[in-house]
């Protein structure tokens, strides 16, 4: 079945760092890719989501890009900040009607 | 629009008690989603209704799990017997289907119940 496998956090960086989060999945076709972050407290929220291979899909200066030929879809930022502490999920939607989720990586942002 | 709203945010029971959740989603989505979410991992799916209609089920919801939405608004779902496995975070999710499956895929999430069976 479908699946997703993200890097193992914590994560730990320092202000204004540059983040990469690993994400790469398993599916039979042709999945939509997203990402998901949940704050402390908070449910979880859409960050952004890519359709179709070669797709970026950016928010907040998050950044992700389908990869088919790698199954990846890699979170990445430039430049950090504290309030980006968070749980990251990646996750897919295939021909099923459920988003099917990583474990989460914990980003821990320090000023 | 007040986002989906989760009652109660904790519980604890004890083991062999039942318990009840309420999901209220967004008023127009006619998806209603469970997800369970154990400590340091991600969100399991567990059922899902269009409407009012039950339409999928994971293997993950045993028989002691049963899940409503009578009128096609508010869900609940219930464990009977509880045990300490059933101890996680249960989230409850939301969306607007049309033919359009980009738009299916957008899911809008609950703060969740956390439940704690002793």
């Amino acid at each position: 079945g479908d699946s997703v496998t993200q890097m193992e956090g914590p994560v730990t960086l320092s202000e204004e760092a540059f983040l990469t989060i690993n994400c790469t999945y398993t599916a039979t076709g042709y999945p939509s890719l997203f990402w998901y972050v949940q704050y402390p407290g908070e449910g979880l929220q859409l960050l952004l989501k890519a359709t179709k291979a070669d797709d970026k899909g950016s928010n907040k200066g998050f950044e992700a890009t389908y990869r088919k030929e790698t199954t990846s879809f890699h979170l990445e930022k430039g430049s950090v900040q504290v309030s980006d502490s968070a749980v990251y999920f990646c996750a897919l939607w295939e021909a099923g009607n459920m988003l099917t989720f990583g474990g989460g990586t914990r980003l821990m942002v320090k000023p | 629009d007040t986002g989906v709203s989760q009652n109660p945010r904790h519980k604890i029971t004890k083991r062999g008690q039942n318990v009840t959740f309420r999901c209220d989603p967004i008023s127009e989505h006619n998806r209603l989603y469970w997800y369970r979410q154990t400590l340091g991992q991600g969100p399991e799916f567990l059922t899902y209704f269009q409407n009012e209609a039950q339409l999928e089920k994971s293997r993950l919801l045993s028989d002691r799990f049963s899940a409503e939405r009578p009128k096609g608004s508010f869900s609940t779902l219930e464990i009977q017997r509880t045990e300490q496995g059933d101890s996680a975070m249960y989230l409850c999710a939301s969306s607007l289907s049309f033919r359009d499956t980009s738009t299916n895929e957008k899911l809008f999430f609950g703060s969740g119940t956390q439940l704690s069976v002793l």
